[in-house]
């Protein structure tokens, strides 16, 4: 089965600071990914979708020089908080599609506790 | 824009027992709509994947229905165990073709 991993499993950084997450496809070449936010006892909020070798689309209210993502290699985004505040706390998933899946079929990430002192 | 609902927020029943779980959407231009399963502080783990043109689905102990016209789903656990209790959240492929999830149902399945 496909496989999707984030790095760090959990994060714990000050205000201010800037903190990356990485979204690995393990065993297949993702031609999209996606980065979502889900607040305790909440749902998933798609914040951008990002293709291989292009800028990432923003959703309507994410602030893209504070949400940074990269997607350089068919197998690898980033996802860098910059200046993170408490607010920002949450926790961050990531997911891939590849070609020949259903549409909106994705496979998720284990996902990325950030807490912002 | 899309909404998605479940109802109810948590849920909680003896091991056993058969219950279904809830999921509304507003717009009926989907693509399909999907369940998930979501242990605590974990990501997501796919359960069925309902194509607009089908009526259910069926995976071991779990199905899933879809009227795509009346923008309802249901997710249909039998025989219930300890553990099958997580969030159970669906999620709809939209015309953008991106998800839109609802905010889940907490089961808890008690011994």
């Amino acid at each position: 089965g496909a496989v999707v991993s984030q790095h760090p499993s959990w994060v714990i950084c000050k205000s201010g600071t800037s903190v990356k997450i990485e979204c690995r496809s393990l065993d297949f070449q993702a031609t999209t990914m996606f980065w979502y936010r889900q607040f305790p006892k909440q749902s998933l909020m798609l914040m951008a979708t990002s293709n291989e070798g292009s800028k990432a689309t923003y959703e309507q209210g994410v602030e893209k020089d504070k949400f940074l993502i990269n997607h350089a290699s068919l197998t690898l985004s980033t996802l860098t908080v910059t200046s993170a505040h408490p607010e920002d706390s949450s926790f961050y998933i990531c997911s891939a599609r590849r070609p020949g899946l259903a549409e909106g079929e994705q496979f998720f990430g284990p996902g990325t506790r950030l807490t912002v002192l | 824009k899309q909404e998605v609902t479940q109802i109810p927020a948590a849920l909680s029943v003896p091991e056993g027992e058969n219950l279904v779980l809830n999921c509304s959407f507003t717009d009926s231009a989907i693509y399909n709509l999907q369940w998930f399963r979501q242990d605590p502080g974990k990501g997501l783990t796919s359960l069925l994947l309902i194509q607009s043109s089908q009526r259910e689905q069926t995976s071991g102990r779990l199905n899933a229905s879809l009227d795509k016209s009346s923008g309802r789903s249901t997710l249909y656990i039998a025989a219930s165990q300890p553990g099958d209790s997580a969030t159970y959240l669906c999620a709809v492929t939209g015309s953008a073709r991106q998800l839109t999830f609802g905010s889940g149902t907490q089961l808890t399945v008690l011994p």
